[in-house]
């Protein structure tokens, strides 16, 4: 799987757009992109994922380059309850399964 | 659905103790991931089956760690004897697919083992 790279830490501001980086710029055609987030003390909890096209749900948006070397997770009005570790991770699917391997991500702390 | 559930929540041992983690996965997910998480390390998938077949077990940091999946429901985690170096949180994740892309992971609470 295509290695990432992300900010060890951002802070945002309660209220506004939290924009997380992610440079994968090995990743190959069939790789996708996840999210997982981790708040403190709890297991990591899924945000979204995505191929080449732009994604979004209730929880985010992903954004991916034209040429998939990068892409943004964009929670559009952060609150405190995001203040987490976010993980991006590239990876090919495995019929038999789906591990995912997890990079150092980025501490977002969303600040009052 | 309780979500994937994790016992016990905390444990604490003596070097040289037998140690089993326990996790249930979410009902019809036949996916089970075994991860563990340091602070130097990060988090590290340890063991991973489906369909209770263990798939990949070359996270597995010795032969002090078994893992099994005796059934869809139920699977252990084993560290026998245990060393102050295995102190980590622990985490089972389960997925429901095995095909398709919208097959993301449900994690645990955790286990946080301290060993003395």
């Amino acid at each position: 799987d295509a290695k990432t790279t992300q900010p060890t830490s951002m802070d945002c501001a309660e209220g506004r757009a939290a924009n997380l980086p992610c440079n994968h710029s090995t990743i190959s055609g069939n790789e996708y992109v996840y999210w997982y987030r981790q708040i403190h003390s709890q297991g990591p909890q899924y945000i979204i994922h995505g191929l080449k096209n732009n994604e979004t749900n209730e929880m985010a948006s992903l954004i991916i380059t034209e040429d998939r070397k990068s892409s943004t997770l964009i929670l559009p009005h952060a609150t405190l309850r995001d203040t987490a570790v976010y993980y991006c991770i590239v990876r090919v699917f495995y019929n038999a399964g789906n591990m995912l391997t997890f990079g150092g991500g980025t501490r977002l702390m969303v600040k009052p | 659905d309780a979500g994937v559930i994790q016992s016990p929540r905390h444990e604490v041992t003596e070097m040289g103790q037998e140690v089993t983690l326990r996790c249930k996965p979410i009902s019809g997910h036949n996916s089970l991931f075994w991860y563990r998480q340091t602070m130097m390390r990060g988090l590290e998938l340890l063991i991973y089956f489906n369909n209770n077949v263990p798939i990949d077990d070359s996270g597995m940091p010795e032969d002090r760690f078994s893992a099994k999946m005796p059934n869809a429901s139920f699977s252990t985690l084993k560290i026998q004897p245990s060393e102050p170096r295995d102190s980590a949180v622990y985490f089972c994740a389960s997925t429901p697919a095995t095909s398709g892309t919208d097959n993301e992971q449900f994690f645990g609470p955790g286990t946080r083992l301290t060993v003395l």
